[in-house]
C-alpha cells in the first residue's frame, strides 16, 4: 500500500535560518503530491502541491519538488520565521479513478522557529 | 464562501458509549471525507461519502459509521467507544473534477474517551 515517511522531528530553529523537512514516499503509479500546515489548535491547511514528476509546489516561501527519480518531496524555506512555527504533514493522493482523493499522510514534523 | 465547519469543537464520552461527530461542506463541493489523527500523529482516512453513498473506505471496524444527507452536510458515528478512540476527527470538502479535487479541511472535533 501507498505510504509516506517525513524526517524525524521536531526541528527547532532561529529566525531566518533556512528550512528543510525530507519527506519520501512508496505508491504505484503518479500520486501527486502535497505538503499540508496545522497550526495550534487548528485544522489543516493545503501549503502547497505538486502533480507530476519535476513539478515545483511553491507557497507563502516554502517549496518542494517531485522527484519521481528519489520518491522524494522535500520541503524547503530560504528564511523562516516565528511565525511558521506550526507542524506540517507530507501527504499524496492515488493516481487513478479508484483512489476517491483518499490522502495518505505522514506522522508529521513539529517546527518550532526562535526569535 | 463559508469553509468547512464541524461540532462540536470538543466531546468527552466514557468507554462503551456511542458519538456522533458533524460536518457541514464548503459551499459547492459533493464529498466529504473523514480523517482520525491521534495525538502526535498523520490523520488517518475513516472513510469518503460522495451524493450520500460510501466511496472508500480505511482501515477501520464497522462500528465506525457515516452518514450523507441531500445537502452534503455529513456526520460520522462511532459506535461502543475504546480508549484508542480518542482523537481529533477531521473531515474535508471536496468536489471532484473541481480545482484538481483539493480537500479544504475543518478545524476538527477533539473526541475524548474516559
Amino acid at each position: 500500500g501507498n505510504s509516506v515517511t517525513q524526517m524525524e522531528g521536531p526541528v527547532t530553529l532561529s529566525e531566518e535560518a533556512f528550512l528543510t523537512i525530507n519527506c519520501t514516499y512508496t505508491a504505484t503509479g503518479y500520486p501527486s503530491l502535497f505538503w499540508y500546515v496545522q497550526y495550534p489548535g487548528e485544522g489543516l491547511q493545503l501549503l502547497l502541491k505538486a502533480t507530476k514528476a519535476d513539478d515545483k509546489g511553491s507557497n507563502k516561501g516554502f517549496e518542494a519538488t517531485y522527484r519521481k527519480e528519489t520518491t522524494s518531496f522535500h520541503l524547503e524555506k530560504g528564511s523562516v520565521q516565528v511565525s511558521d512555527s506550526a507542524v506540517y504533514f507530507c501527504a499524496l493522493r492515488d493516481a487513478g479513478g479508484t483512489s476517491y482523493g483518499k490522502l495518505t499522510f505522514g506522522q508529521g514534523t513539529i517546527l518550532t522557529v526562535h526569535p | 464562501e463559508t469553509g468547512v465547519t464541524q461540532s462540536p469543537t470538543h466531546l468527552i464520552k466514557t468507554r462503551g458509549q456511542q458519538v456522533t461527530l458533524r460536518c457541514s461542506s464548503q459551499s459547492g463541493h459533493n464529498t466529504v471525507s473523514w480523517y482520525q489523527q491521534a495525538l502526535g500523529q498523520g490523520p488517518q482516512f475513516i472513510f469518503q461519502y460522495y451524493r450520500e453513498e460510501e466511496n472508500g473506505r480505511g482501515n477501520f471496524p464497522p462500528r465506525f459509521s457515516g452518514l450523507q444527507f441531500p445537502n452534503y452536510s455529513s456526520e460520522l458515528n462511532v459506535n461502543a467507544l475504546e480508549l484508542d478512540d480518542s482523537a481529533l476527527y477531521l473531515c474535508a470538502s471536496s468536489r471532484p473534477g473541481l480545482a484538481d479535487n483539493e480537500q479544504f479541511f475543518g478545524p476538527g472535533t477533539r473526541l475524548t474517551v474516559l
